[in-house]
C-alpha cells in the first residue's frame, strides 16, 4: 500500500517548457487535490477533483491544467512554465468529498525549479 | 483577508515542556473543520489532529490536543511533553462547508524548535 505517489521528485525546466506532474493513489479515494508550497509559506490549492470525472479550480489555478485520468490518477500540467511557478507541488487525496472529517493524505512532493 | 492566521513565525521550547501553537481563523460558514499538519525538514505533510465546528469536545490525539474556542475563532494546537522529534513546521488549515471536496486553506506556519 504505497498511499499517494508523485513523479518526478525533482525537475528543472527552462522558461516556456511544458511538463506534466503525475499523481496516483491506491487507497480508493474519491477526491484528489494539487497544492503548491512556496518558500516559507503554507500550501495553496491549485485544482481539485471531488470525484472521478470532475475537476475544479482552487485558489491559484492560472498557468495550470489538470486531468483526472481515472479514480487513481490526477495529473497537473504546466503548458508554458514561468519562474513564478518554481515551487514544491503536493498531491493529496481524501476518502469521500462529503465527509469532511477525513484527513488528506499527501504525497511526498515534487520540487520544481523554472529558470 | 487572511482566513487562517498563525502569528508565531518561530518558537523555541525546551524538551519535555508543553507548547501551544496559535491559530485563528475567519469564516462565516457555520460548518467548517480545522486541521493541524506537521512538516518535518524532510518535507512530507503529516496529519496530526482534526476539529469540526460542531464538535462539542476538544479533539485529542496522543500528545496533541486542540484548544478550540469557537467564539474567539481560535484553534490552538497544544503539544504536551515536547520531544526533539517535534521540531518541524506546523500548519493550521481550515475546510469551509460540510459537503463537496475538502478544499483546505492553510496558514503560513510556525517553525517549532525543541532544544535539549
Amino acid at each position: 500500500n504505497a498511499g499517494v505517489t508523485q513523479t518526478p521528485k525533482f525537475q528543472v525546466l527552462k522558461t516556456g517548457q511544458s511538463m506534466t506532474l503525475q499523481c496516483a493513489q491506491d487507497m480508493n479515494h474519491n477526491s484528489m487535490y494539487w497544492y503548491r508550497q512556496d518558500p516559507g509559506m503554507g500550501l495553496r490549492l491549485i485544482y481539485y477533483s471531488a470525484s472521478e470525472g470532475t475537476t475544479d479550480k482552487g485558489e491559484v489555478p492560472n498557468g495550470y491544467n489538470v486531468s483526472r485520468l481515472n479514480k487513481r490518477e490526477f495529473s497537473l500540467r504546466l503548458e508554458s512554465a514561468a519562474p513564478s511557478q518554481t515551487s514544491v507541488y503536493f498531491c493529496a487525496s481524501t476518502k469521500r468529498g462529503g465527509d469532511s472529517s477525513y484527513e488528506q493524505y499527501f504525497g511526498p512532493g515534487t520540487r520544481l525549479t523554472v529558470t | 483577508a487572511q482566513k487562517i492566521t498563525q502569528t508565531q513565525p518561530g518558537m523555541f521550547v525546551q524538551e519535555k515542556e508543553a507548547v501551544t501553537l496559535d491559530c485563528t481563523y475567519d469564516t462565516s460558514d457555520p460548518s467548517y473543520g480545522l486541521f493541524w499538519y506537521k512538516q518535518p525538514s524532510s518535507g512530507e505533510m503529516i496529519f496530526l489532529i482534526y476539529q469540526g465546528s460542531y464538535d462539542q469536545q476538544n479533539a485529542t490525539e496522543g500528545r496533541y490536543s486542540l484548544n478550540f474556542q469557537k467564539a474567539r475563532k481560535s484553534a490552538n494546537l497544544v503539544i504536551s511533553a515536547s520531544q526533539l522529534g517535534d521540531s518541524a513546521m506546523y500548519f493550521c488549515a481550515m475546510r469551509e462547508g460540510g459537503q463537496g471536496a475538502q478544499k483546505l486553506v492553510f496558514g503560513q506556519g510556525t517553525r517549532l524548535t525543541i532544544n535539549p
